[in-house]
């Protein structure tokens, strides 16, 4: 099982729809997770952060996190074009057998797609 | 704040050829990371640098890689020889801390292509 899962898509919406993108993690400890957005041929750039179980909104971005089900989502109201990216999920991995230092384990990212 | 360089952009290489990555991190971030991004891994985390000392080497894929910190503002990430298979985008990333917290600001990256 990978540590961060995520389907790669594409998810295609349109302009205006709600976009729901998935994550899910394998470390029930990890405590801390983010959402990153690269466009392509760019750098990783961090729109959110979510540490408690819920809900937590910036703008048109919500992060959802059920650390029950080990389960992470970002949702996107009014989905732009501009929106149209790959956005990574990240997770604060603890410590482990193989290394005894935390570290941030991103997935492979979900490629959002959003037409006018 | 110019946020974290890294230099050059793009690195065309034969095989066989050292390759130096350069990255300086921003100003006060005690932590510097090196990441790979290919389309079938994604970001694979390879070191990681707390003050100036190498922390968590065992993302580095074999004896061909290599990593220094010599200051708090420089980091460079060295590959000798190089393979086509280290083809990839290479990211430096610092965050002033290692607390759970903490996202980490990414550089611009490095798109090595070894021929």
């Amino acid at each position: 099982q990978k540590e961060v899962e995520q389907n790669s898509g594409p998810l295609s919406v349109p302009e205006g729809a709600i976009a729901s993108l998935n994550c899910t993690y394998s470390d029930r400890v990890s405590q801390s997770f983010f959402w990153y957005r690269q466009y392509s041929g760019k750098s990783p750039e961090l729109i959110m952060s979510i540490y408690s179980n819920g809900d937590k909104e910036d703008g048109r971005f919500t992060a959802q996190l059920n650390k029950a089900s080990q389960y992470v989502s970002l949702l996107i109201r009014d989905s732009q074009p501009s929106d149209s990216a790959t956005y990574l999920c990240a997770v604060n991995m603890p410590p482990g057998m193989n290394t005894g230092f935390q570290k941030l384990v991103f997935g492979t990212g979900t490629r959002l797609l959003v037409s006018p | 704040d110019a946020g974290v360089i890294q230099s050059p952009r793009h690195e065309v290489t034969e095989m066989g050829q050292e390759v130096t990555l350069r990255c300086k991190p921003i100003s006060g971030h005690d932590y510097l990371f090196w990441y790979r991004q290919t389309m079938m891994r994604g970001l694979e985390l390879l070191i990681y640098f707390n003050n100036n000392v190498p922390i968590d080497d065992s993302g580095m894929p074999e004896d061909r890689f290599s990593a220094k910190m010599p200051n708090a503002s420089f980091s460079t990430l060295k590959i000798q020889p190089s393979e086509p298979r280290d083809s990839a985008v290479y990211f430096c990333a610092s965050s002033p801390w290692m607390g759970q917290n903490y996202g980490y600001t990414f550089g611009s990256g490095t798109r090595l292509t070894v021929v």
